[in-house]
Order: C-alpha cells, then structure tokens, then sequence
C-alpha cells in the first residue's frame, strides 16, 4: 500500500549549519509532494512542493530533492536558525486531491 | 496566521461522551478537512466538506462525522468517545481541492 515515512525521528542541529531532513515513499506513481513545518501549539505550514517532473526545487533557504529512483525526497534548510525548530512532515497528495498523507515527521532541534 | 480558526483550543471530556468541534474556514474557501493527529503522529485524514457535502473519507468509524455550513464553516462531531480519541483535531480549508491552510487545532482529551 501507498507510505509516506522519515528515516529519522530527531534531528539536532547547531544554528546557522544546513540541516538535511530526509523522506521515503513507496507509491512509485505518486507524482507531488509537499513538506509542511508544524510548530509547537500550531497546525502544520505548507514550506515547499514538487512534482515528479522535477529533480530539485528552491525556495527562500529550503531546497526540495526528489530521486524517483530510489523513492526519496530531502529537505535542505539552509543556515538552520532558532525558528526553524520544528516538525517538519512530508506528505503525499492522495490521488490527484491536495488531501495530504502525511508520515510521522522528523523534530528539527536548533541549538544557539 | 492562516485565517483558518478552530475552537475551542483545549477540552476534556470523559468516555462515552459526545464532543462537537468547529472550524471557521479562510475567507474566499469552499473546502474544509478535518485530521486527527495523536502525540508523535503525523495528521490522519478524517474526512473532507466540499460546498456542504461529504467529498471524501479516510479510515474513521461513523462516530466521526462532520457537517459544512453555508458560510463554508465546519463541525466535527464525535460520538462515544474512547481513549484513543485524545487527540489534536486540526481543520483545513481551501478553496476546491487546491493547498490546505491548517488551523490551529483543538486539543481533545477523553478520561
């Protein structure tokens, strides 16, 4: 069946490192991915897309990589700062909707 | 902020009750979702309102079921309660089935 999971729960960074928040996916058909960022307290932020026509998608710091061999999607955040501490979530559209399927996210942890 | 607000912030009830949660959605959308997101999970989709119909639904039994107002405006009622519906219920608005913008969120606890 269609998954969507992170390969790691924690991530610990120091501020102003790039942080490297990684996804795998099994549903070799899907063709759109979206990353959201969930802070304490508030509901989950759209960061960044992409389809499946596109290896690689930037945005203001962040970076979106897919590999459509190997089934896997990175988040690149660039000079990691105190706010980005987050959960941050892949997800999978479900079947051509923007109703996401979303994994277990990975915590990102900045340290000043 | 989204525009997308949810109340109340926190409740608790005890099991066998019943729980109704509200979700007014961003100005100028049509679609409301609702999700389920226990601690250390990621959201679950419970199901979907699109101009006042049920438009899709995940794996819920019926004692969630939710209604779309014509303001666009939601609820989410939950009968019966158990323990494992403790919970963050986060709803998302859009308009027709483009991005999501997520509330806030209801915290639900059932003892």
């Amino acid at each position: 069946g269609e998954s969507v999971g992170l390969h790691l729960p924690t991530l610990s960074v120091q501020e102003g490192d790039n942080s490297i928040i990684n996804c795998a996916y099994s549903n070799s058909a899907s063709d759109y991915f979206i990353w959201y960022k969930q802070e304490s307290g508030k509901g989950p932020q759209f960061i960044i897309d992409i389809r499946s026509n596109m290896d690689k998608r930037q945005g203001q710091r962040v970076t979106v990589l897919l590999n459509k061999t190997v089934k896997h999607l990175s988040l690149q955040i660039a000079a990691t700062q105190p706010g980005d501490s987050a959960v941050y979530f892949c997800a999978e559209p479900r079947g051509g909707s923007y109703i996401p399927t979303f994994g277990r996210g990975t915590s990102l942890i900045v340290h000043p | 902020e989204t525009g997308v607000t949810q109340s109340p912030t926190h409740l608790i009830k005890t099991r066998g009750q019943q729980v109704t949660l509200r979700c007014s959605s961003q100005s100028g959308h049509n679609t409301v979702s609702w999700y389920q997101q226990a601690l250390g999970q990621g959201p679950q989709f419970i199901f979907q309102y699109y101009r006042e119909e049920e438009n899709g639904r995940g794996n819920f039994p019926p004692r969630f079921s939710g209604l779309q107002f014509p303001n666009y405006s939601s609820e989410l009622n939950v009968n019966a309660l158990e323990l494992d519906d403790s919970a963050l219920y986060l709803c998302a608005s859009s308009l027709d089935y483009n991005e999501q913008f997520f509330g806030p969120g209801t915290r639900l606890t059932v003892l």
